[in-house]
């Protein structure tokens, strides 16, 4: 059964940082992996989705890697804005039909 | 472009009361989802569709039935509610599931069972 964790489990950050997000899954035989973002008391908004075959997509301040081998992706934030302040699930997809989600970094970036 | 709508956003319902979470998509997705993300803990696949008349379970499928009749909706019906499915409901749909295909989900329900 696929494990995906995820850390840290809760971030602070001042305004500006580049930070890195981290998530790492136990099987690495995956189709693909996913980044959300999940604001409080909203449903998930899909950053990023990187397929088993690439090692990275970006997206304006966003890059995602992905490194099959050591069941590792990261999600890199440059220039972090308090807009920015959300909460980060990772999910990973293998050969069913479910994502298979991480519990979710809380990212506070302060002004 | 609505995406995936839910209705409703909020519910409270007793113990062993019945309802409906609906769910719809204006996007034409083949492939729809219905998780659910209790407090602290990732989301977790109840049931799945892969087209209209087909529906499979996820991996938390007790206490929930779902019926697919158009391509469009995918209602989620709880017959007998208990507190344990207090948590918040997630419908997310998909055109089909090629590894460059990513899930899209609502705004979720949120369900108190008191």
């Amino acid at each position: 059964k696929q494990e995906v964790t995820q850390i840290p489990a809760a971030l602070s950050v001042p305004e500006g940082e580049n930070l890195v997000l981290n998530c790492s899954f136990t099987d690495s035989a995956i189709y693909n992996l996913q980044w959300f973002r999940q604001d409080p008391g909203k449903g998930l908004t899909s950053l990023l989705l990187i397929q088993s075959s690439q090692r990275e997509q970006t997206s304006g301040r966003l890059n995602a890697s992905l490194d099959k081998s050591s069941g590792r992706s990261t999600l890199y934030i440059a220039a972090s804005q308090p807009g920015d302040s959300a909460t980060y699930l990772c999910a990973v997809r293998n050969s069913g039909y479910a994502l298979n989600f991480g519990k979710g970094t809380s990212l506070l970036v302060t002004p | 472009n609505a995406g995936v709508t839910q209705t409703p956003k909020f519910r409270i319902l007793k113990i062993g009361q019945s309802m409906t979470l609906q769910c719809t998509q204006d996007m034409n997705h083949n492939y729809m989802y219905w998780y659910r993300q209790d407090p602290g803990m990732g989301l977790k696949l109840i049931y799945y569709s892969v087209g209209a008349g087909i529906t499979d379970k996820g991996e938390v499928p007790n206490g929930y039935n779902v019926s697919r009749s158009t391509t469009e909706d995918f209602p989620l019906r709880l017959e007998l509610a208990a507190p344990s499915q207090t948590s918040v409901y997630f419908c997310a749909s998909s055109s089909w599931t090629g590894d460059n295909q990513p899930q899209h989900f609502g705004d979720g329900t949120r369900l108190s069972i008191l």
